[in-house]
């Protein structure tokens, strides 16, 4: 049971350049979520998907695109990476949408946009 | 709007001190309450939560009561350990969703 993984663990990209960010869960989890996390700044929400079929937008979704591959899987697309786009990003899953339910954090992707 | 307020600033104590890491936050109807804890390279994990004022989360010596009337979820921990050192994040979830409102963290350096 490995939990929430995502792949890479470490990328830098040059302006401009696409990339999309890989997340998998196996714990059967409906909800899956992105957030990018910068020095004094907490963690902040970029996208959601409630259950398989459907994704939303979150706190700061400008420069990215997601996909919920299937219940498993939920990707991050940059078309166009910016310097601003540099951060460390962790995808996260839990059981439901509705309801306090716990987060299941990935390891993170530190990527570096020159 | 829902926020969450942490301290500013790193917290560096010496083992076994007792700490305290302050959260307050600003939510409408009744939020549930969280931290996490992130080690040095990893990703978050929940630390403690409570889901109702005046229930107290507590795990791994680590603990921090919901107190409605001061919209307070402070941690605290009795004798610190070097391995506590890390960044600790207070977050809340309003009432209908799962989605989670974090504050900024504080880093947590315990010295030998």
């Amino acid at each position: 049971n490995a939990g929430v993984t995502q792949t890479p663990k470490f990328q830098v990209l040059k302006t401009g350049q696409s990339m999309t960010l890989q997340c998998a869960q196996d714990m059967n989890h409906n909800s899956m979520y992105w957030y990018r996390q910068d020095p004094g700044m907490g963690l902040r929400l970029i996208y959601y998907s409630a259950s398989e079929g459907t994704t939303d937008k979150g706190e700061v979704p400008n420069g990215y695109n997601v996909s919920r591959l299937n219940k498993r899987e939920f990707s991050l697309r940059l078309e166009s990476a910016a310097p601003s786009q540099t951060s460390v990003y962790f995808c996260a899953s839990s059981e439901m949408w509705t309801g306090a339910y716990e987060q299941y954090f990935g390891p993170g992707t530190r990527l570096t946009v020159t | 709007g829902n926020s969450v307020t942490q301290m500013e600033g790193p917290v560096t104590l010496s083992e076994e001190a007792f700490l305290t890491i302050n959260c307050t936050y600003t939510a409408t109807g009744y939020p549930s309450l969280f931290w996490y804890v992130q080690y040095p390279g990893e990703g978050l994990q929940l630390l403690l939560k409570a889901t109702k004022a005046d229930d107290k989360g507590s795990n791994k010596g680590f603990e921090a009561t919901y107190r409605k009337e001061t919209t307070s979820f402070h941690l605290e921990k009795g004798s610190v350990q070097v391995s506590d050192s890390a960044v600790y994040f207070c977050a809340l979830i309003p009432g209908g969703n799962n989605r989670l409102a974090f504050g900024k963290g504080n880093q947590v350096v315990v010295i030998p």
